[in-house]
């Protein structure tokens, strides 16, 4: 079975600065992730997918993430942070090609200081 | 712009009642889902649907039962509503056979007291 670990349920940076969100899985075989975003009060977006082929995924909102198959790693980055990038970021893993079956991470919750 | 429309944002119910939560989507997706928000503890899978009347039961499916009679339409029901039920529910939808959810609601806050 899958699983997910996202490092830190609380992260804060000032705004300007690097984001870095970090998300380890465990799979038995190739995995599909995902990192989706939900602000206050509302549900989640998906915010982008790593599937196969390039292993640095770019999505919505300046984020990317890189799949590191050797470190069992799909960390979330972007560059300067802005106060509306605010929310709680969440890690997920499907562990078959197509498997709509999704593990999802315990999420992280970003502050941005002003 | 697509939308998964989730009936209520807040419902308040009483131990053994039965609750109804409706989600409505707008993009003939065939897949639904059903999930559970705990803090702590991430989403869980309760119910997913691939489509009508066809369902599979997710990681949570105690106490909890779904009806999809309509592709659009995709309705969780707490059987008789628990105090440890109370949580935040999430709707989703996808496109496709085998593929993950990509739109979700804005969730139902449900206190059970």
């Amino acid at each position: 079975a899958q699983s997910v670990t996202q490092l830190g349920s609380h992260v804060s940076v000032s705004e300007g600065a690097l984001v870095l969100l970090r998300c380890n899985y465990s799979s038995s075989v190739p995995p599909y992730l995902f990192w989706y975003v939900q602000y206050p009060n509302q549900g989640l977006q998906l915010l982008l997918k790593y599937t196969t082929g390039a292993t640095l995924v770019k999505g919505i909102n300046g984020f990317e993430a890189e799949f590191k198959k050797s470190e069992t790693s799909f960390h979330l980055t972007k560059p300067s942070a802005h106060m509306s990038d605010a929310a709680e970021y969440f890690c997920a893993v499907s562990d078959e090609a197509g498997s709509y079956q999704l593990t999802f991470g315990k999420g992280t919750k970003l502050s941005v200081i002003p | 712009d697509v939308k998964v429309t989730q009936s209520s944002r807040y419902l308040v119910k009483r131990t053994g009642e039965k609750v109804f939560l409706e989600c409505v989507q707008d993009m003939d997706h065939e897949n639904m889902f059903w999930y559970r928000q705990d803090p702590g503890l991430g989403l869980r899978l309760i119910y997913f649907s691939y489509d009508v009347k066809m369902k599979e039961k997710g990681d949570i499916p105690e106490g909890y039962s779904v009806s999809r009679e309509k592709k659009e339409r995709f309705s969780l029901i707490l059987e008789s509503a628990s105090t440890n039920q109370t949580s935040m529910y999430l709707c989703a939808s996808g496109p496709g056979q085998g593929l993950q959810p990509q739109h979700f609601g804005d969730g139902t806050r449900l206190s059970i007291l």
